[in-house]
């Protein structure tokens, strides 16, 4: 089953916004609600923090945003942080009952 | 503490067997679904496994489908992964993660909380 496409790299500066792509098919972001973002910083376990396109975990700040159009979601980062440099990957319910990852995006705060 | 242990792991030589457990720690693992995820070495996340909370049915990615089973001992509060006939390119980091809601008969496919991981290594 092929991977959702991500840059494989994105970066900026503390105080920048970005935003990383995740790109499906009408089979998986394009049809369902149910894209999900992960953040997972080196020789950790990832983390939640966007479910259903656009909701947050609580304690998730509110520098991190998702949205969806057609079959890309998005993932923004407002306000970076030297913390918030990890890999992030997004992933999204797929039908037959499978899940599909993107295939992650270093973020680097320069 | 709200977490999932997953203790064992290791090495297994190609063609081997392995269980993996993940064990769930103040919360019912009863009322969750569940799904396994691998990380192969310096690679992305791979969805592998998910069973639903009334276990209706068992869901496997097409690499692993037929060679791994995903159960569960709600009287352990324990998740496992059963890897049969195993692959060198079965080796990574093994993390077993719980649905976002409870409930969810067909699954929310949002994974809210996760164990460190377990490293399975197949030589070549």
């Amino acid at each position: 089953q092929s991977a959702l496409t991500q840059p494989p790299s994105v970066s900026g500066s503390p105080g920048q916004s970005v935003t990383i792509s995740c790109t499906g098919t009408s089979s998986d972001v394009g049809t369902y609600n149910r894209v999900s973002w992960y953040q997972q910083p080196p020789g950790t376990a990832p983390k939640l923090i966007i479910y259903d396109v656009t909701s947050r975990p609580s304690g998730v700040p509110d520098r991190f945003s998702g949205s969806k159009s057609g079959n890309t979601a998005s993932l923004t980062i407002s306000g970076l942080q030297a913390e918030d440099e990890a890999d992030f990957y997004c992933s999204s319910y797929r039908s037959g009952n499978t899940l599909v990852f993107g295939g992650g995006t270093k973020l680097t705060v320069l | 503490q709200v977490q999932l242990v997953e203790p064992g792991g290791g090495v297994v030589q190609p063609g081997g067997s392995l269980r993996l457990s993940c064990v769930a720690s103040e919360f019912n693992l009863k009322i969750f679904g569940m799904y396994w995820v691998r990380q192969a070495p310096g690679k992305g996340l791979e969805w592998v496994a998910f069973i639903p909370y009334d276990e209706s049915n068992q869901y496997y990615a097409q690499s692993v489908k037929g060679r791994f089973s995903i159960s569960r001992d709600i009287s352990k509060n324990t998740l496992y992964l059963q890897v049969n006939s195993v692959r060198p390119e079965d080796t990574a980091e093994y993390f077993c993660a719980k649905d976002i809601r409870p409930y969810g008969g067909n699954g929310y496919w949002s994974l809210d909380l996760w164990g460190r991981g377990t490293r399975v290594t197949v030589p070549s």
